[in-house]
C-alpha cells in the first residue's frame, strides 16, 4: 500500500499476557517511529529507528516493552506482562528523515483488561 | 527540556468563521515547529512546519501559522473554516532535523464545527 500499514488495528488482551504490535512503513523510509496516544493525550515518543538498529529508545516506559526492525523495514513492538496502563492506542510513523514530516499510521488500539 | 502547550482543550466554531489555534513551547534554541492534524479513521497528517526563515508559514487546507519567538509561540490560523475541519490539532516541537524527526507533542485542541 502507499501508507503506513499497522496490524491488528484493535487487539484486546488480558492483564499479564504478551502483545506484538506490527508497523508496515511506506516503501523506501528508512526512519521508523513509534508513539503512544493515551486518551486525552497528545502522541508521545518511544522508540526510533534508522534502518535496522534503534537509534533512540529514551521514550520506552520500561524493559517489558522492546521494539525490532530486523530488516530495516517491517517492525515489531512487543509488550511482555501486559498491565492496565498500557492501554492505549500505539501509532506508528515513517519518513525519509530530516523533513520533520511524519507519516503515519492510523494507530494499533490496545486495551489491556 | 522541550514541552508543548495548547491551553485550549475544545474549540467550538460556526462554519466560515476565522480559526485560531494556540500553541506555546519551551525550548532554549531555536525550535523547529509543526502542527498535525488527527481526523476520525485517519492517521495524523502535516498540515504545517516552520524550520526558519519566514515567521509566517503556509500550510495545506489553507492553514497558516505565526511563529512568534518573543512569545513563544505557534499559532495556528484559518480565515475561514469548512466542516470538513472538524478534527484534533496538535501543536509539536522538533529538537533538531538531522537524521532523526524525533518530535513531542502537545495534548491537542480538538477543533467543532458547526454549520
Amino acid at each position: 500500500g502507499a501508507g503506513v500499514s499497522q496490524t491488528p488495528s484493535n487487539k484486546v488482551t488480558e492483564k499479564g499476557k504478551y502483545v506484538e504490535l506490527r508497523c508496515d512503513p511506506i516503501s523506501g523510509h528508512t526512519a521508523l517511529y513509534w508513539y503512544r496516544q493515551s486518551l486525552g493525550q497528545g502522541p508521545e515518543f518511544l522508540i526510533y529507528f534508522q534502518g535496522t538498529g534503534a537509534a533512540d529508545d529514551s521514550g520506552l516506559p520500561n524493559d517489558r516493552f522492546f521494539a525490532v526492525r530486523p530488516e530495516g523495514s517491517v517492525s515489531t513492538l512487543k509488550i511482555q506482562r501486559t498491565e492496565r496502563g498500557d492501554s492505549a492506542v500505539y501509532l506508528c510513523a515513517s519518513s525519509t528523515g530530516g523533513t520533520g514530516e511524519l507519516f503515519f499510521g492510523e494507530g494499533s488500539r490496545l486495551t489491556v483488561l | 527540556a522541550q514541552s508543548v502547550t495548547q491551553p485550549d482543550i475544545h474549540i467550538t466554531v460556526s462554519e466560515g468563521a476565522s480559526l485560531e489555534l494556540r500553541c506555546n513551547y519551551s525550548y532554549g534554541a531555536t525550535p523547529y515547529l509543526f502542527w498535525y492534524v488527527q481526523s476520525p479513521g485517519q492517521g495524523l497528517q502535516l498540515l504545517l512546519k516552520y524550520f526558519s526563515g519566514d515567521t509566517l508559514v503556509q500550510g495545506i487546507k489553507g492553514f497558516e501559522a505565526e511563529f512568534k519567538r518573543s512569545q513563544s509561540s505557534f499559532n495556528l490560523r484559518k480565515p475561514s473554516v469548512h466542516w470538513s475541519d472538524a478534527a484534533e490539532y496538535f501543536c509539536a516541537v522538533g529538537a533538531s532535523i538531522g537524521d532523526t524527526d524525533k518530535l513531542i507533542f502537545g495534548t491537542g485542541t480538538r477543533l467543532q464545527v458547526f454549520p
